[in-house]
């Protein structure tokens, strides 16, 4: 079975402090991705990593970055938390096989920034 | 913009009827296609994957695709009341792009 961990389940932070989010796959799956969701917005693409060292925007990526240093490990990186911020954190990975995308989730960290 | 439509519910079926799901999307160009279960605090599981038209079973459930309709459906037969959960559809985005568009998901409840 594919196995997504992430470091926190739940997580408090105060605004302005630096915030890691880590992610690991043991699948040697090509792919990472982050997401956040929101009650009435679903699941918003922040980055994703088709390869180590590489990274991609995806569709809300401003007050975020991202690390991948290698295979199966994927950061995300709050660098001065903000309230709006308090969200439900998804990572993702996936084979990257031509015509199939499935990705699969970790258990998610749910974060408040105070 | 891809979009990808579904009705938020809830939907509420009773226990033993058949629960059906429905996903519209916007983008021809989407190949794979992707039904997620999602329970209240809990990360979405894949439960189901379709990628050519018409029927594809798994136990219980049914996925439904119609690539010139651009709608794909997944159909729970039985229904349980462990099955109350937001299902997610979700797909790709097309180009040899690895992103999955979702959909932000349909409640089902299912009434003991």
């Amino acid at each position: 079975d594919v196995k997504v961990t992430q470091s926190s389940r739940y997580l408090v932070k105060r605004t302005g402090e630096k915030v890691f989010l880590e992610c690991v796959q043991d699948m040697d799956h090509e792919n990472m991705f982050w997401y956040r969701q929101d009650p009435g917005l679903g699941l918003r693409l922040i980055y994703f990593s088709y390869d180590v060292k590489m990274k991609e925007k995806g569709d809300i990526p401003e007050g975020y970055s991202v690390s991948r240093e290698k295979k199966e490990r994927f950061s995300l990186i709050l660098e001065s938390a903000s309230t709006n911020q308090t969200s439900m954190y998804l990572c993702a990975s996936g084979p990257g096989t031509s015509g199939t995308d499935t990705q699969y989730f970790g258990p998610g960290t749910r974060l408040t920034v105070l | 913009q891809k979009e990808v439509e579904q009705n938020s519910g809830p939907l509420s079926v009773p226990e033993g009827a058949i629960a059906s799901l429905n996903c519209t999307y916007s983008d021809r160009v989407s190949q794979s296609f992707f039904w997620y279960r999602q329970y209240s605090g809990k990360s979405p599981e894949l439960i189901m994957s379709i990628y050519s038209n018409g029927d594809k079973e798994d136990g219980r459930f049914t996925a439904q695709l119609n690539k010139a309709s651009q709608y794909v459906s997944l159909l729970i037969r039985d229904s349980q009341p462990s099955d109350s959960a937001t299902y997610l559809c979700a797909l790709d985005s097309g180009a040899g792009s690895y992103q999955l568009t979702f959909g932000k998901g349909t409640k089902l409840s299912v009434i003991p």
